[in-house]
């Protein structure tokens, strides 16, 4: 497609629960990135993948949250045992490799908002 | 520790005139930086970048100014529409991985 796609758009979990977030980058964008982001504030780095390495994974705020994109395209975040403060927009995010491509900069998805209860 | 801070929660100004959004960054390691747009209910989109060989960068009516010894940079919309009322994000990088974000400014064009 022409966009990155997340799905689901919402999702109502309750305390517990595991939940699996959808990302489909753009096709061609190799770097693709997880940021969660609660209201009123900017998104926070989760992880980050080039093709299907796990680059960085250094805000994944615990163990319960599990990231993976097994053939360098579709990403999966996983969240283990949902608590109340994982309620937040998760944005995914694709970019082109390099920094000197005209235009580089993030494309985002539309986010899904979990909601735990 | 907020690495990136838009000091300005909110900014109103009238349509035809100019909107400057402000940033400041701590991390003097960071090396390229951006401005994104949100509206609500959407993913922030990409509205320009600047890399820190350059103090200057323009697209139309966006031009972002860095100033690296202050640690500064700002986003100039000329002339502002009605249409650019969002939440704009200022966001910097350390090489080609993340990017860490400030809390936005939200920005209102009055007609």
């Amino acid at each position: 497609g022409a966009g990155v796609s997340q799905s689901p758009r919402y999702k109502v979990a309750k305390r517990g629960q595991d939940v699996a977030l959808r990302c489909d980058p753009i096709s061609g964008h190799v770097s693709l990135f997880w940021y969660q982001q609660a209201l009123g504030q900017g998104p926070e780095f989760l992880t980050y993948f080039q093709n299907e390495a796990q680059l960085d994974k250094s805000g994944l705020p615990s163990d319960r949250f599990f990231a993976e994109r097994p053939e360098g395209s579709v990403s999966t975040l996983k969240i283990q045992r949902t608590q109340q403060e994982d309620s937040a927009v998760y944005l995914c995010a694709s970019s082109y490799p390099s920094r000197d491509t005209p235009g580089y900069g993030y494309t985002f998805g539309s986010g899904t908002r979990l909601t735990v209860v | 520790d907020q690495q990136v801070k838009q000091n300005s929660p909110s900014l109103s100004v009238q349509e035809g005139r100019i909107s400057i959004l402000n940033c400041d960054y701590t991390n003097s390691m960071f090396d390229y930086f951006l401005w994104y747009k949100k509206y609500p209910a959407e993913g922030p989109t990409f509205l320009i970048s600047i890399s820190s060989i350059k103090d200057k960068n323009e697209d139309g009516r966006f031009t972002v100014f860095l100033n690296k010894s202050a640690k500064h940079l700002s986003l100039h919309i000329v002339p502002s529409q009605p249409g650019d009322s969002a939440v704009y994000f200022c966001a910097a990088s350390e090489g080609a991985g993340k990017s860490t974000f400030g809390d936005g400014t939200t920005l209102t064009v009055k007609p």
